[in-house]
């Protein structure tokens, strides 16, 4: 149990274009998901949390007009980068975590989506 | 000063050997800390969580000392599965919610 799934698991695009990023939990309800972004040889950087139904919390200095979080569902939420630019091109990975249960406050990582901007 | 702080490696030891990584936070109102472990350009996965008493998983080993916020892992017998990447996490509970704080990580390469 507790898998988490990212998609599109790599995309490249050309600069000025958004890009939608969806993260399911695929066995679980996530009470609570998570946006992580990692550059190479850096440690993954928090940029939101978001909780079904409400807005998301961004984390100092991450734009959140730039990075639009929706999470619609207890199972799904969406990452879209707006206006990308090769400077947002990284690697960005989703955790979900449900409440109590056997799963306690765990995070279970997706796969990671690999962002090139052109 | 980072939150969480490793050394960045990479430790380069011959299969069989024992290797140990350390670790420190800064932040003492950290709750929780774990080892997680991360395949070149893949997401991160929990190897275990760190308690005070110490805890062992195998030929895996962590240790917590609140008082001077350092964590170790030991890792004995190592194979050469174990060339990965390990970050130090810890978490800390606000707003009643959990946030996880990624060190920058340090890379580990058995060799035969």
């Amino acid at each position: 149990g507790a898998v988490v799934s990212q998609h599109p698991s790599w995309v490249i695009c050309k600069s000025g274009t958004s890009v939608k990023i969806e993260c399911r939990s695929l066995d679980f309800q996530a009470t609570t998901m998570f946006w992580y972004r990692q550059f190479p040889k850096q440690s993954l950087m928090l940029m939101a949390t978001s909780n079904e139904g409400s807005k998301a919390t961004y984390e100092q200095g991450v734009e959140k007009d730039k990075f639009l979080i929706n999470h619609a569902s207890l199972t799904l939420s969406t990452l879209t980068v707006t206006s990308a630019h090769p400077e947002d091109s990284s690697f960005y990975i989703c955790s979900a975590e449900t409440s109590g249960g056997a799963l306690g406050d765990t995070q279970y990582f997706g796969p990671g989506t690999r962002l090139t901007v052109l | 000063r980072k939150e969480v702080e490793q050394d960045p490696g990479p430790f380069n030891v011959p299969e069989g050997a024992t290797v140990a990584f350390n670790c420190t936070y800064s932040n003492s109102a950290s709750q929780s800390f774990f080892w997680y472990r991360q395949d070149c350009r893949k997401e991160p996965k929990l190897l275990m969580s760190v308690y005070s008493s110490g805890n062992e998983d195998g030929r895996f080993t962590a240790q917590l000392n609140r008082a001077s916020q350092y964590i170790s892992l030991l890792i004995r017998d190592s194979k050469l599965s174990d060339s990965a990447t390990y970050l130090c996490v810890v978490n800390i509970r606000s707003g009643g919610g959990n946030k996880l704080t990624f060190g920058t990580g340090t890379q580990l390469k058995v060799e035969l």
